[in-house]
């Protein structure tokens, strides 16, 4: 079965200072990895995303580090603030095998004010 | 711009019964995923309708169905309902095929007693 490994399961980062959440993945065919932003009581919502042919995207006080020879990709959350306290998941699509994304486990976020 | 729009929010079922979950996507979106989500298994792909097929199917058993009308929006139905269909349902939405820029909704909470 296709896999998606996330770590931490949780985390914990004082205001301004730099969340890191990890991801590695097994099928070399996936082409397209997104990161998801969740709330209590609301749906996933898209933080990010990222191909594989660059290595590193970056939108605001988020970037996606992306190491295609080790199968590993990050998030990274710059200046992390109150109101990033979320879980947040990685996700993997191969577009060939159908449509549908592969998730990670998740990584239940909190940012100390 | 009104979101992808799920009801009901919260259910409450008998082990055995079945329901039935609506999805309304996007205006212009005419591909529809839906998602099962629980705190053992994390995110789970059940299926993706574009233009009113299924174009894509997980790892669900056959009580698990779904169609899409043709204004694209969606119904997945359960059928002889077990404790462990106990989730959170979660519909996506998205212009073209595949993956890509999912919308989310914030789901239907299935419980199952």
């Amino acid at each position: 079965q296709q896999q998606v490994k996330q770590s931490p399961q949780s985390l914990i980062v004082q205001k301004g200072g730099i969340s890191i959440i990890n991801c590695a993945y097994e099928n070399t065919a996936f082409d397209y990895f997104p990161w998801y932003q969740q709330f209590p009581g609301k749906g996933p919502a898209l933080l990010i995303a990222i191909r594989p042919d660059v290595s590193e995207k970056k939108e605001g006080r988020f970037t996606i580090s992306f190491n295609k020879s080790a199968k590993q990709f990050s998030l990274h959350i710059m200046d992390s603030q109150p109101g990033d306290s979320a879980t947040y998941f990685c996700a993997a699509l191969d577009n060939n095998a159908g449509n549908m994304l592969t998730f990670g486990g998740g990584t239940r976020l909190m940012v100390k004010p | 711009k009104a979101g992808v729009t799920q009801t009901p929010r919260y259910l409450i079922k008998t082990r055995g019964q079945q329901v039935t979950l609506s999805c309304s996507p996007i205006s212009g979106h005419r591909s529809v995923s839906w998602y099962q989500q629980t705190p053992g298994q994390g995110l789970q792909f059940l299926f993706e309708y574009f233009s009113e097929t299924q174009r894509n199917k997980g790892n669900f058993p056959g009580r698990f169905s779904g169609r899409q009308f043709s204004n694209s929006r969606s119904e997945m139905n359960v059928s002889t309902l077990e404790l462990g269909d106990s989730a959170l349902y979660l519909c996506a939405s998205t212009r073209e095929q595949g993956a890509y820029g999912y919308t989310f909704g914030s789901g239907t909470r299935l419980t199952v007693v």
